[in-house]
């Protein structure tokens, strides 16, 4: 499977920190993409990385990827109240095929 | 900003029903998606739709799920014969090209089947 799987499975944290949220996989990937889910609300998505990418930015957002240890992190910088929700990792293998997506991790900030 | 529209928010229906699911996906887009996510669990794949026909599908849709672009803008999810394990949250998703570009997703259609 190449099921991606983020760690930590929860992270609190105080307004204004940074908060890292990592997610590993287990086969080769075409690309890798993180959402956002606010509870009981829809997938938003946040960034995608190229396999052939080392990090990318958006905003308050970084995410590097590592093709040689399968990984990847979100860093959301200077968190805010409303960044809390839930974020899961999404990864393709090749054209066409399913995203696959792991598990999550629910991050809370509080004010 | 398009977005992916999903209707209904929210069905209740009792087992042995049959439900449709509808979604509007993004004008310009030609891959289309069903996932679905149970409570408290990760998304799932079900199915994608390409060119008028199913591209590839999970172990999860089995005969009791179909989908159809019934016109040029609608792709609904169809199951037959609900079962309690079917109550989860449906996401329609759209994208513009097949894997490697980004997939929207709609806000989802809750299903609770009792």
């Amino acid at each position: 499977s190449q099921q991606g799987e983020e760690d930590p499975q929860a992270l609190s944290i105080q307004e204004g920190e940074n908060a890292t949220m990592n997610c590993s996989y287990k086969t080769s990937i075409n690309n890798l993409q993180w959402y956002r889910q606010n509870s009981g609300r829809g997938l938003v998505h946040l960034i995608l990385i190229r396999s052939n990418e080392r990090e990318k930015h958006s905003g308050r957002l970084r995410v590097t990827l590592d093709t040689s240890k399968k990984s990847s992190s979100l860093l959301i910088t200077a968190s805010r109240a409303a960044d809390t929700a839930s974020y899961f990792c999404a990864t393709d293998v090749w054209r066409n095929t399913p995203l696959v997506f792991g598990k999550g991790t629910r991050l809370s900030v509080i004010a | 900003e398009p977005e992916v529209t999903q209707t209904p928010s929210h069905q209740v229906t009792q087992m042995g029903q049959e439900v449709i699911l509808r979604c509007v996906p993004i004008s310009n887009h030609l891959y289309f998606y069903w996932y679905r996510q149970i409570l408290g669990q990760k998304v799932e794949f079900l199915v994608s739709f390409y060119n008028n026909e199913i591209s590839e599908k999970s172990e999860i849709f089995d005969d009791q799920f179909s989908v159809e672009r019934p016109d040029g803008s609608n792709f609904t999810l169809k199951i037959r014969s609900t079962k309690l394990e079917d109550s989860a949250m449906y996401f329609c998703a759209s994208s513009e090209e097949g894997s490697g570009n980004t997939i929207y997703f709609g806000e989802g259609s809750w299903l609770t089947v009792v």
